[in-house]
């Protein structure tokens, strides 16, 4: 199976909020992220949760992490049709004395009017 | 800001050409990294270089080959490309290297087909 896991799609109403979850595998991941990509773009750093948090909001982005589940969660707040993209959960996976960056498959997310 | 640079954006190979995809960065950043990104598969790591004059092998490496040329730059290349090699070719840099968890930067991506 993978090893971050991510549902690949997500439609929701303009003003709603959108909740996007990620699984992942290593429990020595310092840090975790998550990525933005624009349609035709590269892929954009959106905000990070360090490891020994349970929680980081930033404007309407917040960021829950449930360590022992090894669950992390995205929630937009009032989506926007400018918050279309796909959404990437990525972690840091230790690897022979290296961080080797990991990232799931990717969720798009569709806001309609 | 320039940030990451890749080029070329666009390229169309028969099976069995090579080509260099090039990659340069202007954040003074050590490590460096090549991903492909395939529809449904997210991002996969070819090749990375934690440090210039280092390069190490992801999880995608056969059919690669990297060149760290100096701290700005990184090439990946192709030295007989296949169809399954078509993708969307993503160089990405991060500050202080793989020794520490680093967010990336991304280039806008290489679209390449190979027929």
């Amino acid at each position: 199976g993978e090893d971050v896991e991510q549902s690949l799609f997500l439609s929701v109403r303009e003003g709603d909020s959108s909740v996007i979850n990620c699984t992942y595998t290593d429990s020595s991941s310092t840090y975790l992220y998550w990525y933005k990509q624009e349609p035709g773009a590269g892929l954009q750093l959106l905000t990070y949760i360090f490891s020994n948090m349970d929680m980081k909001q930033d404007q309407r982005l917040t960021v829950l992490l449930n360590k022992k589940d090894k669950h992390l969660s995205l929630r937009i707040a009032d989506t926007q049709t400018g918050d279309s993209a796909i959404y990437f959960c990525a972690e840091s996976r230790a690897s022979g004395g290296s961080y080797i960056p990991t990232f799931g498959r990717g969720t798009s997310l569709i806001v309609h009017p | 800001n320039a940030g990451v640079t890749q080029t070329p954006k666009f390229q169309v190979l028969k099976t069995g050409q090579s080509m260099t995809l090039q990659c340069a960065q202007d954040m003074n950043h050590n490590s460096m990294y090549w991903y492909r990104q395939d529809p449904g598969m997210g991002l996969r790591l070819i090749y990375y270089s934690a440090s210039e004059g280092t390069t190490d092998k992801g999880e995608v490496p056969n059919g690669y080959n990297v060149s760290r040329l100096n701290k700005r730059e990184f090439s990946l290349r192709l030295e007989s490309a296949a169809p399954s090699q078509t993708s969307v070719y993503f160089c990405a840099s991060s500050e202080f290297g793989v020794a520490t968890n680093e967010k990336l930067f991304f280039g806008s991506g290489t679209q390449l087909s190979v027929l």
